[in-house]
């Protein structure tokens, strides 16, 4: 019944490793984000799609890399994992940009 | 671009009290209004959302007042009680200068004591 998931919940992993968060939604929604949420609980927006198409992209390094295979579905992978890339990361979707967002429960990224 | 501000960034308040968190936009092409709670570990959830045609909305114990002239709106909680401790996070969405995305304000961590 999970609106939004996303996994995994917990990564713990050592700095220059390569991951990635996995996101899907039942919504029926045409619009997906990915929002980074450091340790001062600040929601910063990283990427939406809509429809699968890319419209938002905000100042993230390119070690980043959003892919959404089918509107329902949205990834992020990262490369090169750095320290300052711990924080939770949420996976949203909404029916548009001015709807009401559904979050998924986050994925607590740990860089050691 | 457009920016969010939301003050304060620490509330604290006595069961019963009402609460209030103020916050500011920058767009006057902003259309929509969302307020979301967040409680400690869980994901943010929508509480109560406003559009600019609308001046202010209810819903029990929640109401949002929309200024657009001053581009404030405001979140009003009252009757408070101790379940109402969390993160709350304002936005705003729909505005040409942001090109349509949603800009978060920093948010107002609540404490209702018992």
């Amino acid at each position: 019944d999970t609106a939004v998931s996303q996994t995994p919940k917990y990564l713990v992993t050592q700095m220059g490793n390569d991951k990635s968060i996995k996101c899907e939604q039942n919504l029926g929604h045409d619009t997906m984000y990915w929002y980074k949420q450091d340790s001062k609980k600040f929601l910063k927006i990283m990427f939406s799609y809509n429809n699968k198409e890319l419209i938002i992209n905000e100042t993230v390094p390119n070690r980043f890399s959003p892919k959404s295979p089918d509107k329902a579905h949205l990834n992020l992978h990262i490369n090169s994992l750095e320290l300052g890339d711990s924080a939770v990361y949420f996976c949203a979707s909404s029916q548009g940009q001015d709807q009401p967002q559904h979050f998924g429960d986050g994925t607590r990224l740990s860089i050691l | 671009g457009e920016n969010v501000e939301q003050h304060p960034s620490t509330l604290s308040v006595q069961e019963g009290d009402s609460a209030v968190i103020k916050c500011t936009y920058s767009d006057s092409a902003s259309n929509y209004f969302p307020w979301y709670k967040q409680e400690l570990g869980k994901r943010p959830q929508l509480i109560i959302d406003i559009r600019s045609n609308v001046g202010e909305k209810k819903d029990q114990r929640i109401a949002v007042t929309l200024n657009k002239t001053a581009k404030h709106f405001s979140l009003h909680i009252t009757e408070t009680q101790p379940e109402d401790s969390a993160v709350y996070f304002c936005a705003a969405s729909g505005g040409l200068t942001g090109g349509f995305k949603t800009i978060f304000g920093a948010g107002t961590r609540l404490f209702v004591k018992a």
